[in-house]
C-alpha cells in the first residue's frame, strides 16, 4: 500500500523569505501524480501544483515550485517571496496512474505554515 | 466554478443516531471522496465512488456506509453515532483521470454528544 509521509507538522516562514516543505512517499509503482494542497483556516482545501512521477521537470506554478526526486521518494514544495496569505495548513498527496488502479487520493498528515510579517 | 457542496457547516448528534452527510458537485465528476480530517492524522479515505452506485473502502469504512444514487450526489452514513466519530468530515470530486484536481467542500464540524 502507498504512504505518504510530512514529517513537519509545523513550520514558519517570514514574509518575503522562502520557505520548503518536506514530502515523502512510498510506493512499488512507477506511474503516478503526486500533489500539494492548500487548506487555508476557512478549510476549503485547494490544488496548489502537481507533478507525474514520468515527468523529470519539476513542476512550478509561480512563487510554488516542487523537488521532484524520484529514486529518493521525495517530493518537497518551495514557497518563494512567503505572503501572509500563504499561510495555511498544506498537503502532500500521491494517486496511482497503473492502469486499472483505483483512483483513490492518498494524503499525508499536513504541515503547519505560519507566516510572520 | 466548480462546487462541492456539504449540507451543513456544523452538526451535532447525540450517540446512537443514525446520521446523514450529503454532498453534492454541479461538474459531473465521476470520482467522489470522503475523508475524516482529524489533527495530526491528516485526511484519511473513508470511503470513495467511481461512478453511480459504484463504491470503494478507504482505510477507515468501519461505522460508515455511504449512498451514491445520483452522479451529483455522495452521502456518508453513520449508522449508530458514537463519540469517536466527532470529527471534521471532507467532501471531494474529481474526473476520472488520475492527474486530475480534485475539488473539496467546506467540510461539516460534526460532534457526536
Amino acid at each position: 500500500a502507498q504512504t505518504v509521509t510530512q514529517s513537519q507538522p509545523e513550520m514558519s516562514v517570514q514574509e518575503a523569505e522562502t520557505v520548503t516543505l518536506s514530502c515523502t512517499y512510498d510506493t512499488s509503482e512507477s506511474d503516478y501524480y503526486l500533489f500539494w494542497y492548500k487548506q487555508p483556516p476557512s478549510r476549503q482545501m485547494i490544488l496548489v501544483i502537481r507533478q507525474e512521477a514520468y515527468k523529470q521537470q519539476n513542476a512550478t506554478e509561480n512563487r510554488f515550485s516542487v523537488n521532484f526526486q524520484k529514486a529518493a521518494k521525495s517530493f518537497s514544495l518551495k514557497i518563494s517571496d512567503s505572503q501572509l496569505g500563504d499561510a495555511a495548513m498544506y498537503f502532500c498527496a500521491y494517486r496511482s496512474a497503473v492502469r486499472g488502479a483505483t483512483n483513490k487520493l492518498i494524503f499525508g498528515t499536513g504541515t503547519l505554515l505560519a507566516v510572520q510579517p | 466554478d466548480v462546487k462541492v457542496t456539504q449540507s451543513s457547516r456544523y452538526l451535532v448528534k447525540r450517540t446512537g443516531e443514525k446520521v446523514f452527510l450529503e454532498c453534492v458537485q454541479d461538474m459531473d465528476h465521476e470520482n467522489m471522496f470522503w475523508y475524516r480530517q482529524d489533527p495530526g492524522l491528516g485526511l484519511r479515505l473513508i470511503y470513495f465512488s467511481y461512478d453511480v452506485k459504484m463504491k470503494e473502502k478507504g482505510d477507515i469504512p468501519e461505522g460508515y456506509s455511504v449512498s451514491r444514487e445520483k452522479k451529483e450526489r455522495f452521502s456518508l452514513i453513520l449508522e449508530s453515532a458514537s463519540t469517536n466519530q466527532t470529527s471534521m468530515y471532507l467532501c471531494a470530486s474529481s474526473l476520472g483521470g488520475p492527474g486530475t484536481e480534485a475539488f473539496f467542500g467546506q467540510g461539516t464540524r460534526l460532534t457526536v454528544v
